[in-house]
């Protein structure tokens, strides 16, 4: 594997439901960011993570529960969700936190439907 | 807080045509501004950015982009098109959150179709 994977790639869950985001990167970076990709709305950072601590939090409800075990992996832990946070949400990674001289690189994202 | 606005969600062209896609910005400092492009089922791949110096930034794949600070713009631009540039184009500025980290505030993206 290379780059930024992420799985599931779909996922559809009821708002009862507990799932988790997995996200990995193979490019030995040291920071990672979950983004929110909404239907007709700016994409959304969430949260991001340097040296496997958070060091943003963009006042993001707290059913959404990022974890950063190590610098490669971030998963984001999901409960009882609401329809409205169905949309596409994006993984990213770069060599430290800071987009001017950091850039930063995408995984394909997992498609989350919250019925 | 800094803001994007890009004209046009989607934009049609065909292909050989000249690819414009709008980008405004606001900053209350001199900005940093960035383009990705977002091929179907993919993540966000940088094309290009402006940071200082000369202000005709030449990115991959043949695009550009000019910063005009009279016209707050950032405008992305191709010669001549191709069917592989259909994709979804989002047009970004950096940002200091108030914890004091960096941060990139996006457009809502223009959706490019080229048509044969």
């Amino acid at each position: 594997e290379t780059g930024v994977t992420q799985t599931p790639r779909h996922l559809v869950m009821g708002m009862t439901n507990k799932k988790s985001l997995k996200c990995e990167q193979h490019l030995g970076h040291n920071a990672m960011y979950w983004y929110k990709q909404s239907a007709k709305k700016p994409l959304e950072l969430m949260f991001v993570y340097s040296l496997e601590e958070r060091v943003e939090n963009n006042s993001v409800p707290s059913r959404f529960s990022p974890e950063c075990p190590n610098s490669s992996h971030l998963f984001l832990h999901l409960h009882t969700l609401q329809p409205e946070d169905s949309a596409l949400y994006l993984c990213a990674s770069s060599q430290a936190p800071g987009p001017l001289y950091n850039e930063q690189f995408f995984g394909p994202g997992t498609r989350l439907t919250v019925l | 807080a800094q803001s994007v606005t890009q004209l046009g969600s989607h934009v049609s062209v065909s292909e050989g045509a000249l690819v414009l896609l709008r980008c405004n910005y606001s900053s209350s400092v001199p900005p940093y501004l960035f383009w990705y492009v977002q091929y179907p089922n993919q993540g966000l791949q940088l094309l290009l950015k402006y940071t200082t110096g000369a202000t005709l930034v030449k990115g991959i794949n043949g695009f550009e982009a000019e910063f005009k600070k009279s016209e707050t713009s950032f405008h992305l631009t191709k010669p001549s098109a191709h069917m592989s540039d259909a994709a979804e184009y989002f047009c970004a500025v950096s940002e200091v959150s108030q914890g004091g980290s960096e941060k990139l505030v996006f457009g809502k993206g223009t959706k490019l179709t080229v048509n044969p």
